[in-house]
C-alpha cells in the first residue's frame, strides 16, 4: 500500500498567519491528492481535490499544490474557524490511504 | 436534502457480528462508488472498503479482508457494511462516503459527501 506522510503532526499559528501543511507519498501519485478538514465530533469535509482544485464553497484562503510525491496546503490568512485536524488522502489507488493527520491550534 | 445516514453501530462482543448500513438521499445513489471508512478513538482516518455503483466490483483494506463485506441494494439507496468476526482493533466510529465523480477505477476520485458516523465498540 502506499504510505502517506504528513508534516507537522501539530502546529500552532495566530489569525492571519500563513500556514503551510505537508504530504508525502511512499511512491509517485501523480496529481491523485486530496485534502479534507475534520473538526472535532464531525465528518470530514473535502477542501481540495487532484492536488490543487478547490471544492466548492470552500474559501480561497485554502490552496493545494504538488505533483508525484511532495505535496502542500496552504492556508493564506489563518482564521479562528481553522482550527481542526487536516488529513491528505491519495486515490492514485484503489486501495486509498491516508496520511496521519495534522492537528492545526490557534494562537 | 443530499445526505447519508450510518445506523446499526454499538457493542459487539469479540468474534461476533455487526451490520452497519448507510442510507442515502437526494442524488443518484446507483451512479456512485461508496466507501466505508472508519476512525479509531482519538486517532487518524482509515479506508477499509469500496464498492462500485453497480455493485458488482468491490475492494478490502488487508486487516478487515475475510472478515468484513461491503454490498449495496440501489432499489432501496442502502449501503451495508457486514462485519464478522469483529475483534477489538475494529472499534471505531464507522463512515460511509460518497465517492465523486462516482469510480474509484477511473480518473480522479474523492469523497465529497459523508455521513455523521456510527460507533462501533468491540468489547466483551
Amino acid at each position: 500500500d502506499i504510505q502517506m506522510t504528513q508534516s507537522p503532526s501539530s502546529l500552532s499559528a495566530s489569525v492571519g498567519d500563513r500556514v503551510t501543511v505537508t504530504c508525502r507519498s511512499s511512491q509517485s501519485i501523480g496529481t491523485y491528492l486530496n485534502w479534507y478538514q475534520q473538526k472535532p465530533g464531525k465528518p470530514p469535509k473535502l477542501l481540495i481535490y487532484a492536488a490543487s482544485s478547490l471544492q466548492s464553497g470552500v474559501p480561497s484562503r485554502f490552496s493545494g499544490g504538488g505533483s508525484g510525491t511532495d505535496f502542500s496546503l496552504t492556508i493564506s490568512s489563518l482564521q479562528a474557524e481553522d482550527h481542526a485536524t487536516y488529513y491528505c488522502q491519495q486515490s492514485y489507488s484503489i486501495r486509498s490511504t491516508f496520511g496521519q493527520g495534522t492537528r492545526l491550534d490557534i494562537k | 436534502e443530499v445526505q447519508l445516514l450510518e445506523s446499526g453501530g454499538g457493542l459487539g462482543q469479540p468474534g461476533g457480528s455487526l451490520r452497519l448500513s448507510c442510507a442515502a438521499s437526494g442524488f443518484a445513489f446507483s451512479n456512485y462508488a461508496m466507501s466505508w471508512v472508519r476512525q479509531a478513538p482519538g486517532k487518524g482516518l482509515e479506508w477499509v472498503s469500496s464498492i462500485t455503483g453497480s455493485g458488482g466490483n468491490t475492494y478490502y483494506t488487508d486487516s478487515v479482508k475475510g472478515r468484513f463485506t461491503i454490498s449495496r441494494d440501489n432499489s432501496k439507496n442502502t449501503l451495508y457494511l457486514q462485519m464478522n468476526s469483529l475483534r477489538p482493533e475494529d472499534t471505531a466510529v464507522f463512515y460511509c462516503a460518497k465517492v465523486s465523480p462516482g469510480s474509484v477505477i477511473v480518473g480522479y476520485w474523492y469523497f465529497d459527501l459523508w455521513g455523521r458516523g456510527t460507533l462501533v465498540t468491540v468489547s466483551s
